[in-house]
């Protein structure tokens, strides 16, 4: 099946710095890609999504920013704040299939 | 209110008992999965179902068995629990359409003795 891989597996930032990150995929055939942030010992909540005819999407202090070509699509947080830190998963999914979760990236936000 | 229900929250209970991990939403998705998480770890989908009567097993092999006899409930089952079963489980669903996201429900954590 697909196979995404997420990096990094762990970050910390110092509150109002801003934290990246990124997940690569090979299948060409992927036209949705979602964020999840995971909260501890809480379900996983859907923050952004986009999809393969967008570039870049924003809501407030998040963005995710897409390359087909590259195949890589990134999560960018600014203004990072203390209830930023949680797990967050990048998924995506080709027509009728499956989500494919990346690995999670644990994100820490000192202040 | 909309939502994807699991009961229980938590579970502990003895080797070789039967399990079963109740999931229903109240959103009229014909699309369900049920995935493995060690707390804050990689999800790993071990069923699905796109609708009454279909089930499918999913990436990670899985000693449990899953049943959609209606639309709103995919309940999971364990037969027969052990340690190795300890872990998370969460229960997700979506609507038809390649643009519904997918939603969570709180999960079951589930602890074997």
């Amino acid at each position: 099946g697909e196979n995404v891989e997420q990096h990094p597996s762990t970050l910390s930032v110092q509150e109002g710095d801003s934290a990246v990150i990124k997940c690569t995929y090979s299948d060409s055939a992927s036209n949705y890609f979602p964020w999840y942030k995971q909260e501890l010992g809480k379900r996983p909540q859907l923050i952004i999504d986009i999809r393969s005819n967008v570039g870049e999407k924003k809501d407030q202090r998040i963005a995710v920013t897409l390359n087909k070509t590259a195949k890589h699509f990134s999560l960018h947080i600014t203004e990072t704040q203390p209830e930023d830190s949680a797990v967050y998963f990048c998924a995506l999914r080709a027509a009728g299939n499956k989500l494919t979760f990346g690995g999670g990236t644990r994100v820490l936000v000192k202040p | 209110e909309a939502d994807i229900y699991q009961t229980p929250r938590y579970l502990v209970i003895g080797t070789g008992k039967k399990i079963t991990l109740e999931c229903s939403q109240t959103m009229g998705h014909d699309k369900m999965y049920w995935y493995q998480q060690d707390p804050g770890m990689e999800l790993h989908l071990i069923h699905y179902s796109y609708g009454v009567n279909s089930t499918e097993k999913g990436d990670l092999s899985s000693e449990s068995t899953v049943s959609r006899i209606r639309t709103e409930h995919f309940p999971l089952t364990l037969e027969s629990a052990r340690p190795s079963h300890t872990s998370q489980y969460l229960c997700a669903s979506r609507g038809q359409g390649d643009n519904q996201p997918q939603h969570f429900g709180d999960g079951t954590r589930l602890s074997i003795l």
